[in-house]
């Protein structure tokens, strides 16, 4: 059964700091997998998409990573803003399904 | 167009009343989602339709819940005798099946509180 983890499950950080979010995931055999950003009490936007033949995608200050033998993959932001405090999901597509398996997130919070 | 659109974005109702909500996905896509999110936790898929076809339900989906896309573009979910379990954020999302990543777009969500 597929199980998606995030650490860390909070993070604080001063204004400008780049930061490194983890998701890892127990089995290696994924279609794709997404990364979201969530605001408290509202829906997810979608940020970055990786297929699994791909290692990386890059949008702006995001870039995200996919080690798939290993079941990780990270999302690097550069120069955080306070903007950019949210909860941040990463999810996957198992082969054979069009559902998404969650993390249970890790929120972000940049101070000023 | 402007995205995912859900109704209502917020819903009170007494346990044991039936509820309903809707879902329109963007125009051109015909897969659409429904996930359910408690607080703390991330999205549970609930179920999928490809057009007006319900091709996967999860087990999470008891038989007090009911999914429905008639014409394969607006969805509606059901709640029959809501329980206080029911307490959740509804999220719906859709993406497009034509070649490509099958992005999946979401919605702002229903937030269901029984009380």
């Amino acid at each position: 059964k597929q199980e998606v983890t995030q650490i860390p499950a909070a993070l604080s950080v001063p204004e400008g700091e780049n930061l490194v979010l983890n998701c890892s995931f127990t089995d290696s055999a994924i279609y794709n997998l997404q990364w979201f950003r969530q605001d408290p009490g509202k829906g997810l936007t979608s940020l970055l998409l990786i297929q699994s033949s791909q290692r990386e995608q890059t949008s702006g200050r995001l870039n995200a990573s996919l080690d798939k033998s290993s079941g990780r993959s990270t999302l690097y932001i550069a120069a955080s803003q306070p903007g950019d405090s949210a909860t941040y999901l990463c999810a996957v597509r198992p082969p054979g399904t069009y559902k998404y398996i969650f993390g249970t997130g890790t929120r972000l919070k940049v101070l000023a | 167009d402007t995205g995912v659109s859900q109704d209502p974005r917020h819903k009170i109702t007494k346990r044991g009343q039936n509820v309903t909500f809707r879902c329109d996905p963007i125009s051109e896509h015909n897969r659409l989602y429904w996930y359910r999110q408690t607080l703390g936790q991330g999205p549970e898929f609930l179920t999928y339709f490809q057009n007006e076809a319900q091709l996967e339900k999860s087990r999470l989906l008891s038989d007090r819940f009911s999914a429905e896309r008639p014409k394969g573009s607006f969805s509606t979910l059901e709640i029959q005798r809501t329980e206080q379990g029911d307490s959740a954020m509804y999220l719906c999302a859709s993406s497009f099946s034509g070649g490509g990543a099958y992005e999946q777009y979401f919605g702002p969500g229903t937030r269901l509180t029984v009380t």
